[in-house]
């Protein structure tokens, strides 16, 4: 069963706006949550993370939030800019040796 | 420094062979992952190596797939019998350590193998 669901698989932004990327997860012993940027024919690379003691985490331009009670968690990247144009996934840890579970993905588009 | 390499980055077989993926980790990560990504989803987890053993071999879909790592460095993914279902891109990720910092895994580029 999918823990990590991003139900927006493609999202376009115009280059200045914000881009919200959202992710909900199912299993409640997740922990520490993760956002990855992949470009194409390479490995995601990390972007962000969250501790799930935590509500907002911030680093420049990407925020990412996280509302347990919702279950819920999304990325603000604010400015857009044309070099964000990849696929974000979502990612969620529980156990202990950092297993992570990915979300299925969101392709982001900046538009000039 | 050198990130994860992978070899092949593609490989094309026929139903019913055997392939060998191999995953060169960042020299003196302890932990590394190998994960499977099909069209249009996300990564999915196949198995974890902590040092030689591997420590979490959960996520392996059969006994088609079995993965080694004999000195702690280098591992190998392999995949007997392919069936056209095993087309995927296979990702290798390594990391200093495991959960004392779940954040410090390094993927590498993947190998697409496509079975036809």
């Amino acid at each position: 069963d999918q823990q990590v669901k991003q139900n927006s698989p493609s999202l376009s932004v115009q280059e200045g706006r914000i881009s919200i990327l959202n992710c909900d997860y199912t299993n409640s012993m997740f922990d520490y949550f993760l956002w990855y940027k992949k470009y194409p024919a390479e490995g995601p690379t990390f972007l962000i993370s969250i501790s799930s003691i935590k509500d907002k985490n911030e680093d420049g331009r990407f925020t990412v939030f996280l509302n347990k009670s919702a279950k819920h968690l999304s990325l603000h990247i604010v400015p857009s800019q044309p070099g964000d144009s990849a696929v974000y996934f979502c990612a969620a840890v529980a156990d202990s040796w950092g297993k992570l579970q990915f979300g299925a993905g969101t392709q982001v588009v900046v538009t000039p | 420094g050198a990130g994860v390499s992978q070899t092949p980055s593609n490989k094309v077989t026929e139903k019913g062979k055997y392939v060998e993926l191999r995953c060169d980790p960042i020299s003196g990560h302890t932990a590394l992952y190998w994960y499977r990504q099909s069209l249009g989803q996300g990564p999915e987890f196949l198995i974890y190596f902590q040092g030689t053993g591997a420590a979490d071999d959960s996520g392996l879909p059969n006994d088609r797939f079995f993965a080694v790592r004999p000195e702690g460095s280098v591992s190998t993914l392999k995949i007997q019998r392919t069936e056209r279902g095993d087309s995927a891109v296979y990702l290798c990720a390594s990391s200093p350590s495991g959960r004392a910092n779940p954040v410090t895994q390094y993927f590498g580029p993947g190998t697409r193998l496509t079975v036809l």
